[in-house]
Parts: structure tokens; sequence; C-alpha cells
């Protein structure tokens, strides 16, 4: 869907490294998500905000970072401390978590060299 | 805890013909079921959705079942054609909706067979 971008569309990380997928959207939608898609698991989450200067943990948040300084922008940084980073990486948004549409991003492929 | 099982994990189809996908959901709460298709290397789009209030939702040849009583949902697609070749996912909110949003399937890897 036009209105949410993320980039780079393909990232190498080396050992030790951190790196950083962006995330931005033009829809004025207040909830922001970053989930993680490995072959079989399906949409796992990771950070979530509702709201400027706040975000919330997923379920599998260990060795990732977010911030919310923007409503419109919502990276994700994938520290040294994940050793697993090899996946397809979603940001996704939407007006009403409960109950309303969910709009994805293009996806990061970030890989391990 | 709170989750979505959805089955099979792999279903594959002779062109023409239907194909259903299942998936039951843990939390009597929930009120909102999406379906989404990703084409590989793609993100996932939503094709359909059904709220708790109604038991079956049809546009064309996509319809999603709901059955609160046993908590579960069906996506059925008929009249398959190739473009249908896609892994699907089906989401519910648990726990009535919160602010972490949709709990997702593993997903189906649907294959229509020329």
């Amino acid at each position: 869907d036009g209105g949410i971008t993320q980039s780079p569309k393909y990232l190498f990380r080396k050992e030790g490294q951190n790196v950083t997928l962006s995330c931005e959207q033009n829809l004025n939608h207040d909830a922001m998500y970053w989930y993680r898609q490995d072959p079989g698991q399906g949409l796992r989450l990771i950070y979530y905000s509702q709201i400027v200067n706040d975000f919330q943990k997923g379920d599998i948040a260990e060795g990732y970072s977010v911030s919310r300084e923007k409503k419109e922008s919502f990276p994700l940084t994938v520290t040294s401390a994940q050793k697993n980073p090899t996946a397809f990486y979603l940001c996704a948004s939407t007006k009403d978590p409960k109950t309303e549409k969910l709009f994805f991003g293009s996806g990061t492929q970030l890989s391990v060299l | 805890g709170e989750n979505v099982e959805q089955h099979p994990s792999t279903l594959s189809v002779q062109e023409g013909d239907s194909a259903v996908i299942k998936c039951t959901y843990s939390d009597s709460a929930s009120n909102y079921f999406p379906w989404y298709k990703q084409e590989l290397g793609k993100r996932p789009q939503l094709i359909i959705d059904i709220r708790s209030n109604v038991g079956e939702k049809k546009d064309q040849r996509i319809a999603v079942t709901l059955n609160k009583t046993a908590k579960h949902f069906s996506l059925h697609i008929t009249e398959t054609q190739p473009e249908d070749s896609a892994v699907y996912f089906c989401a519910a909110n648990l726990s009535g909706g919160g602010a972490d949003g949709l709990t997702f399937g593993k997903g189906t890897h649907l294959i229509i067979q020329p």
C-alpha cells in the first residue's frame, strides 16, 4: 500500500554491528508496528507504538530497539545483541489497532555477512 | 498463552478447484478476524475480514466464515487460479483488541497446480 515506506529493501550486517531499518508513513496513523518474518513462523511482533514518544515490547523484543520521535517515523535498530538477525522485517500501521485494517510496508530483508 | 492456530501449513489444489484454510483462536473476546495474502518477497495485503457480529462474508471468489461458539474461522477460495498461489495468514485481535494489535497464524502456502 502506498503510504507506508520501508528502506532499505536489502541490508547486510557484519558481526557486532548495529543496523537501523527505516519506516515512514503518511497515513496519519497513530499506531505503528514492527514484525519479524521467518519461514514457517508467520509474523512475530517485535515492538509497537501507539503514540509519539511511547512504545512497548512485543513478543520478541530482545536484541532490538526502537524510537518514536515523530508520528510518521518508527525506525527499528537491530543491535549486536540479536544473535540471529537474518529475517524479513515488516513495518505496519493502523488507525485503530482493535478493529482497523493493518497497512504493511514492503519489507526489508536483513542478512548477516 | 493466547494464540491463533492455522492449518494446513501447505495446501496444493488443482486449478479450478476450491481451497479451504482454517484457523482457531483462543480468546472468546476476539471480535475482528482478517485474512492477508502475501506473494513471494512482497508485503501482506488484506483480502477479506470479518467481524464477530456476522457469520459469513463473501467477496467474489473469496469467502470467510466464522463460528464464534467453536472459536474458528475459515477462508474459502473457489475456482482457484494461478494468481491465487501465495502464503495466506489469518489473524485475530485477541483479548478483544489491544494496543498490540493482531496476532497472526503461521501461514498457509497455497499452491495452485495447472
